[in-house]
């Protein structure tokens, strides 16, 4: 059985750092590509960001571009998104999500975690 | 402002057929298939249907999906009011270099 299992969120103040991590088990990690999605309270999904199965290909949305980076380690089964300069704004449940294929290139995410809280408020 | 439009909410009585629209772009509906994602309240998005028209395993029937050139829809018929929920459109966009979202439809069951 897939599973996405994330972990690291809290209260931040404004300005400050974070880390996700989301922990998989039940499918080869190393050989998807991977996300993260968020959504603010009572809003819409948001992709944040994505990395290749081989870290060679990362994309981020223009809200996130040089505040968050987007890791993996294959060898533990894990997936990382560091955020820092958090803003009020980037308050929100972030979802891991597994793409069905090795490279960021597609809207097909076909399992999701349960979601990590990240809220940013002094 | 999401890059692809929903209708905030949609509504049918049981056993009704419903459709929700989702309209984009060429960068992004235009060039790239849709997928369509089902939240329950409370929960974590579900996949509900990829590339255009495909259901995952275990997703009934009921539910399928369609495109036409920047636009897609997804329809539900033999409503049932286990299928309350949020419903998102969810495209690559080719422009932006990476999947965007709808906002999202509310399905209400009367």
């Amino acid at each position: 059985e897939v599973q996405l299992v994330e972990s690291g969120g809290g209260l931040v103040q404004p300005g400050r750092s974070l880390r996700l991590s989301c922990a998989a088990s039940g499918f080869t990690f190393e050989d998807y590509a991977m996300h993260w999605v968020r959504q603010a309270p009572g809003k819409g999904l948001e992709w944040v960001s994505g990395i290749s199965w081989n870290s060679d290909s990362i994309g981020y949305a223009d809200s996130v571009k040089g505040r968050f980076t987007i890791s993996r380690d294959n060898a533990k089964n894990s997936l990382y998104l560091q955020m820092n300069s958090l803003r009020a704004e980037d308050t929100a449940l972030y979802y891991c999500a597994k793409e069905i294929g090795r490279m960021v290139r597609g809207a097909h995410f076909d399992y999701w975690g349960q979601g990590t809280l990240v809220t940013v408020s002094s | 402002q999401s890059v692809l439009t929903q209708p905030p909410s949609a509504s049918g009585t049981p056993g009704q057929r419903v459709t929700i629209s989702c309209s984009g772009s060429r960068s992004n509906i235009g060039s790239n298939t849709v997928n369509w994602y089902q939240q329950l309240p409370g929960t974590a998005p579900k996949l509900l249907i990829y590339s255009n028209n495909q259901r995952p395993s275990g997703v009934p029937d009921r539910f399928s999906g369609s495109k036409s050139g920047t636009s897609a829809s997804l329809a539900i018929s033999g409503l049932q009011s286990e299928d309350e929920a949020d419903y998102y459109c969810a495209a690559w966009d080719d422009s932006l270099n990476g999947p965007v979202f709808g906002g999202g439809t509310k399905l209400t069951v009367l």
